[in-house]
Parts: C-alpha cells; sequence; structure tokens
C-alpha cells in the first residue's frame, strides 16, 4: 500500500517568502503525482499534476518537481501571497488517490 | 476540466436516518471515487464507483453502510445509512478520466449527526 508523508505538517511565513513543501511516497511505481489544495471546509482544488516522464510542471507562481527514484515531490510556491493559505496535499494518482496529512500553510499579511 | 456538482453541499442530520448523495459531472468520465474526510483528518477513500455494477469498496467500508450506485458515466449517488455521530465528515465525489489525467474534486457534503 502506498503510503505518502509530507513535511512539515505546518508552515507559516510571512507575505512575500518562497514556500518550499514536500512530498514522500514509499511506491515508487507511480505515472504520475497531483498536487491539491484545500480550503476549509471546501473539495480539492487541483493545482498541478506531473507525469513520470517529466521532472518538474510549472504554472504560474508554482512549480512542482518529481523524483521517482528517491520517491519524492517538491511544490514550490515563489512570493506567497495571504491567498495562498490553505492545506496543500499530494497524491499519487491513477484513481485511487492515496493522501498524506497535507501541509498547513498560513501566510500573513 | 469536469465540472463537478454535489448536493447537497451541507445537512444535518438525525441519528439513525440516512442521507444520500448526489454527484453530477457535466461530461462523462471513467471513474468516479467517493471519499470521506473526517474532522482535522486527510481524505480517506471509501469506495470507487463503478458505472452499471456494484462498487468496489474499500477496507473499513462495506455496503450495507455506504451503499453507492453509478448508473451512467455522469453520475453516482452514495448513502450513508443509519448514521452515528462517528459518520460526521466531509463526503467528496472525485473523478478522473483516464489514467494519466488529473483527478478532479466536487466540493464536498458537510455532514453533521446530532
Amino acid at each position: 500500500k502506498q503510503e505518502v508523508t509530507q513535511i512539515p505538517a505546518a508552515l507559516s511565513v510571512p507575505e512575500g517568502e518562497n514556500l518550499v513543501l514536500n512530498c514522500s511516497f514509499t511506491d515508487s511505481a507511480i505515472y504520475n503525482l497531483q498536487w491539491f489544495r484545500q480550503d476549509p471546509g471546501k473539495g480539492l482544488t487541483s493545482l498541478l499534476l506531473i507525469q513520470s516522464s517529466q521532472r518538474e510542471q510549472t504554472s504560474g507562481r508554482l512549480n512542482a518537481s518529481l523524483d521517482k527514484s528517491s520517491g519524492r515531490s517538491t511544490l514550490y510556491i515563489a512570493a506567497s501571497q495571504p491567498g495562498d493559505s490553505a492545506t496543500y496535499l499530494c497524491a499519487p494518482p491513477g484513481g485511487k488517490l492515496q493522501f498524506g496529512a497535507g501541509t498547513q500553510v498560513v501566510v500573513t499579511p | 476540466s469536469a465540472v463537478i456538482s454535489q448536493k447537497p453541499s451541507r445537512d444535518i442530520c438525525q441519528r439513525g436516518t440516512s442521507l444520500t448523495i448526489q454527484c453530477q459531472v457535466d461530461s462523462q468520465v471513467t471513474m468516479m471515487f467517493w471519499y470521506r474526510q473526517q474532522p482535522g483528518q486527510s481524505l480517506t477513500l471509501i469506495a470507487t464507483a463503478n458505472q452499471g455494477s456494484e462498487a468496489t469498496y474499500e477496507s473499513g467500508f462495506v455496503i450495507d453502510k455506504f451503499p453507492i450506485s453509478r448508473p451512467n458515466l455522469t453520475f453516482s449517488t452514495l448513502t450513508v445509512s443509519n448514521m452515528s455521530p462517528e459518520d460526521s465528515s466531509i463526503y467528496l465525489c472525485s473523478v478522473v478520466d483516464g489514467s494519466n489525467q488529473p483527478q478532479h474534486f466536487g466540493d464536498g457534503t458537510r455532514l453533521s449527526i446530532l
């Protein structure tokens, strides 16, 4: 069974700082990995999907990397804003997503 | 990406009753799933909703408690039966259309049982 770990569990930064969120997984036989954000009491919003053939995927201020051999993915958020405050989750897809506990991010003005 | 509508968005129910949650997608999708998120926890997969056949349940979840229907490629329902306070959670529908495609989630149904 796939085990997903996210570090740190929580992160609080002042506005403008860059964020680095880490995700590790035990089964490297994945073919892609997806990052989500969840606002309190809401569903999940898909941020990025990295295919196993890619090493990076970028969308605006977001950049995600994937290293299958080490079982790690990292989400970078540049120049953080208060609107980035949310819980960030990673999951190796393929239908039956296995989620870690997420990283709760607070960006203070 | 697919637009997913979940109804109801929230409900408060009495112990022992049942509630059916609907998930409607604006396009045909290959796979539909139901997840539960208990307070302060991450998401746990309940089952895969299979079109035209019985759902596939994960360990710890049974059909009698969480009956699921999927009559076509755009619609599914999850029923939470004989509810108890422990069933108070957010229930989320998700869809994916192909093995290398992103998975998308509905806004969830926040369920409270008194």
